[in-house]
């Protein structure tokens, strides 16, 4: 169980393109989501904390405006790189919770490429 | 602000040896939770083990076990009878309420 599917899980593309990754929970409803971003041989850095029917709280330093992020249900959660430039290429991970004493359940990333 | 430290960015054990990865926290709340995380060369993030602040003994889960040390501040984990497949960064995280915070990692090999 809590199995979360993230899509697609590679993404090259060109500059100026609009790129939106999917994060579905499949057997369980995720009251909470959350995105990450993790640079090579570094921590995950969470970018934003989205819940169910509100608008996503994004952690200083990241620009709303070019990581959109919708939660539209209590098993999907999407997050859109509006206008990607090569300095967005990086490895995204979206996790999902049920409650806050639950552990986070994450998807398989996905490596974004811009050229 | 809650703040994860793993002061070792790589750890090396002998097949079928024991090693303990340090982690250590900073926090003023109470109830929180605490977790380890592994991520293979596949990058996926696999849930090790968790701990409840509140709960005094320590998390085991098979061949790994934490020692949680509440007024230190301390949760490390210990990794038995290593296995090759135990070769990943290792993560620590906290949470309280919302988001997880997460350590730098430590990168383990095991040695054949």
């Amino acid at each position: 169980g809590a199995v979360v599917s993230q899509h697609p899980s590679r993404v090259i593309c060109k500059s100026g393109t609009s790129v939106k990754i999917e994060c579905r929970s499949l057997d369980f409803q995720a009251t909470t989501m959350f995105w990450y971003r993790q640079f090579p041989k570094q921590s995950l850095m969470l970018m934003a904390t989205s819940n169910e029917g509100s608008k996503a709280t994004y952690e200083q330093g990241v620009e709303k405006d070019k990581f959109l992020i919708n939660h539209a249900s209590l098993t999907l959660s999407t997050l859109t790189v509006t206008s990607a430039h090569p300095e967005d290429s990086s490895f995204y991970i979206c996790s999902a919770r049920v409650t806050r004493n639950q552990p986070q359940h994450f998807g398989d990333g996905t490596r974004l490429s811009i050229l | 602000a809650q703040t994860v430290t793993q002061s070792q960015p790589e750890m090396s054990v002998q097949e079928a040896e024991t090693v303990t990865l340090s982690c250590t926290y900073d926090t003023s709340e109470s109830d929180y939770y605490l977790f380890w995380y592994k991520q293979p060369p596949s990058r996926q993030m696999i849930l090790v083990i968790r701990q409840e602040a509140y709960k005094q003994q320590n998390a085991t889960e098979n061949r790994f076990s934490v020692n949680f040390q509440k007024a230190a501040k301390s949760f490390s984990l210990k990794i038995s009878d290593s296995q090759l497949g135990d070769a990943a960064m290792y993560f620590c995280a906290y949470t309280f309420r919302s988001d997880m915070r997460f350590g730098a990692g430590t990168r383990l090999t095991v040695k054949p």
